[in-house]
């Protein structure tokens, strides 16, 4: 099936530095998500985004919408730890089409 | 609100028997239910939907005989898999939309999986 094209696939950070990721698409999508997900576990909704150009936090957390309803990204500021995991982005207009994932490492 | 639970969360079993898994929106009902598979290092494919009351709905590749799933309640849906094989070894992830709120239809809310290991 069809997957989004998200980077990068992998980051190794220090604590406290900023991170940033995107998403894009051949397709257009009524609604981006972030998902984060830790081993052996399902994934965790971050974020949701319903509208072109919107721009969402939660917490530390920042992403957008794209204006083309093609592409998104997440930032995190001031790593943590415990935000160590796999985050994937997801395209859906009813299903849900997923990215690859960005493996996020944070060096204490 | 919006928490969905998986049974089992492990399951090893011999190839050739079948093994069904549970997936039960706790506090909300769920008019739809979806079944994923995750392979090791891999991103999450869609397997099927299912909707409540009526027969479910399988992406390209999926065989419906092997992978049979049941939606009889809200809050209820089963996927069995029939004579499973090593190949079926996988994780497998149930997600609900929660339609209580606006805007929500396109957002889906994860079980915490169920790794199926075949021998």
């Amino acid at each position: 099936g069809q997957q989004l094209n998200q980077s990068p696939q992998s980051m190794f950070i220090q604590e406290g530095e900023d991170v940033s990721m995107n998403c894009t698409s051949s397709s257009i999508f009524n609604t981006w998500l972030w998902y984060k997900q830790e081993p052996g576990e399902g994934p965790v909704l971050l974020i949701a985004l319903y509208k072109a150009g919107e721009l969402t936090s939660n917490g530390r957390l920042t992403a957008q919408f794209g204006i083309t309803r093609k592409d998104s990204f997440l930032n995190i500021s001031a790593s943590i730890p415990s935000d160590v995991g796999i985050y994937f982005c997801a395209g859906s207009n009813y299903k849900l089409t997923f990215g690859k994932g960005t493996l996020l490492t944070v060096n204490p | 609100g919006a928490v969905v639970s998986q049974h089992p969360s492990r399951v090893i079993c011999k190839s050739g028997t079948s093994v069904k898994i549970e997936c039960r929106s706790l506090d909300f009902q769920a008019t739809t239910m979806f079944w994923y598979r995750q392979f090791p290092k891999q991103s999450l494919m869609l397997m099927a939907t299912s909707n409540e009351g009526s027969k479910a709905t399988y992406e390209q590749g999926v065989e419906k005989d092997k992978f049979l799933i049941n939606h009889a309640s809200l809050t209820l849906s089963t996927l069995t898999v029939t004579s499973a094989h090593p190949e079926d070894s996988s994780f497998y992830i149930c997600s609900a939309n929660n339609r209580r709120q606006e805007y929500s239809y396109n957002e889906q809310f994860f079980g915490p999986g169920t790794r199926l290991t075949v021998l």
